[in-house]
Order: C-alpha cells, then sequence, then structure tokens
C-alpha cells in the first residue's frame, strides 16, 4: 500500500514563529501537492511539486514556500505563522495524476 | 478558469434510503474526475475514478458515478446507505493539461439518521 507520512498529527505555534510541514511518500512518485483544508472551502492547493527541487505555486501560495530535496519528501515552511494559518493540512502524492493518496493531515493552531 | 461545485454543502438521509450527491465542474476538456471520502480526523480515501470509457463507473464501499458530458457532470450514488457512510464527499477534477494537479470542490458533509 501506498503511504504518504505527515511528520505531526497536531501542532500548536506562535504567531510570528517559522514553521516546518513534512511529508514523505514512499511509492516513488513524481507529484506531491500541499493542501489546506478550511471548513466551506474545500481543499484549496497551496504548492505542488512535479519533480526533484522543482516548484509550482497553487491557489494560495501567499505566505508559504516549499522545499523538494528528495523525491520522496516535500515540506510546507510557513515563514512567519498568523492566525488566519490555522488550519488543516494535507500532503498529497500522485504518479502523473493517475490517482492522488493523501496523507492523515496535520491540524495546525496558530496562537 | 477550472472549477468544480459541489451545490449541497449538507445532506441528511435515512439509513437505507439511497443517495445522490451533485458534482460540476468547468473545464475546457474532458477531465479526468474523482470522488474522494474523508471520515473524522483522517485523510481523503478514493471512492472512484473516471478517465475514459464507460461513463458509469464503480467504486468501493458500493458507490457509483455517472459522467454526463452534456451537464459536465459527474454525481456520486449509492442505492442504500449505512451509518458507516457519514463523512465529508469530496469530487475533484484532474487537470492534465499544463501543470497537473487536482481541483476539489467544497466538500459535502452527509450525516445518517438511524
Amino acid at each position: 500500500d501506498v503511504k504518504v507520512t505527515q511528520s505531526s498529527r497536531y501542532l500548536v505555534k506562535r504567531t510570528g514563529e517559522k514553521v516546518f510541514l513534512e511529508c514523505v511518500q514512499d511509492m516513488d512518485h513524481e507529484n506531491m501537492f500541499w493542501y489546506r483544508q478550511d471548513p466551506g472551502l474545500g481543499l484549496r492547493l497551496i504548492y505542488f511539486s512535479y519533480d526533484v527541487k522543482m516548484k509550482e505555486k497553487g491557489d494560495i501560495p501567499e505566505g508559504y514556500s516549499v522545499s523538494r530535496e528528495k523525491k520522496e519528501r516535500f515540506s510546507l515552511i510557513l515563514e512567519s505563522a498568523s492566525t488566519n494559518q490555522t488550519s488543516m493540512y494535507l500532503c498529497a502524492s500522485s504518479p502523473r495524476l493517475i490517482e492522488a493518496f493523501f496523507g492523515q493531515g496535520t491540524r495546525l493552531t496558530v496562537v | 478558469a477550472q472549477s468544480v461545485t459541489q451545490p449541497d454543502i449538507h445532506i441528511t438521509v435515512s439509513e437505507g434510503a439511497s443517495l445522490e450527491l451533485r458534482c460540476n465542474y468547468s473545464y475546457g476538456a474532458t477531465p479526468y474526475l474523482f470522488w474522494y471520502v474523508q471520515s473524522p480526523g483522517q485523510g481523503l480515501q478514493l471512492l472512484l475514478k473516471y478517465f475514459s470509457g464507460d461513463t458509469l463507473v464503480q467504486g468501493i464501499k458500493g458507490f457509483e458515478a455517472e459522467f454526463k458530458r452534456s451537464q459536465s457532470s459527474f454525481n456520486l450514488r449509492k442505492p442504500s446507505v449505512h451509518w458507516s457512510d457519514a463523512a465529508e464527499y469530496f469530487c475533484a477534477v484532474g487537470l492534465i493539461q499544463g501543470a497537473q494537479k487536482l481541483v476539489f470542490g467544497q466538500g459535502t458533509r452527509l450525516t445518517i439518521n438511524p
């Protein structure tokens, strides 16, 4: 089975902190994605990557950056956390969009 | 711009009743289409997908969906729901022209009455 692992299920951070969310997949997928999930808004794409060291902005990239130094790992970085970034963050990977596999999600609270 | 619309934010049905969740998309070509389910506190699990061919696709847990090109729709159905089907359901479009990515609808929360 494909496994997408997010490093934390729950995180609480302070306003202004730099926050790292880590995601690892074990199936050698080319594509990896970071989504943000908020009630009534569905999943919104923050950033995605289709190869090592490659990244593309999604629909809501402001306040975020990403890093993909190795094929299996895709990190989301909140440069300076703010309360409006309190949300559920979902990582996914896919082999050329045949199907996206999701991690369990990280619920981030910024206080 | 590409978009996915799920018109129903919340649906309540009785256990054993039939279910239909609606999904409409806006995209210039025939897209890849997906339905995902999310149980509380969990990630998303794929229910079914459509790429081409037969417009009625079968998925896991007794779900099916029908692609209707003329209506730009991909509605999800189940003949008889179980209490364990209570969850949030997301329709998604896979964009394959240019950068490949999934665009999701807003989600439909399903509540099951005993």
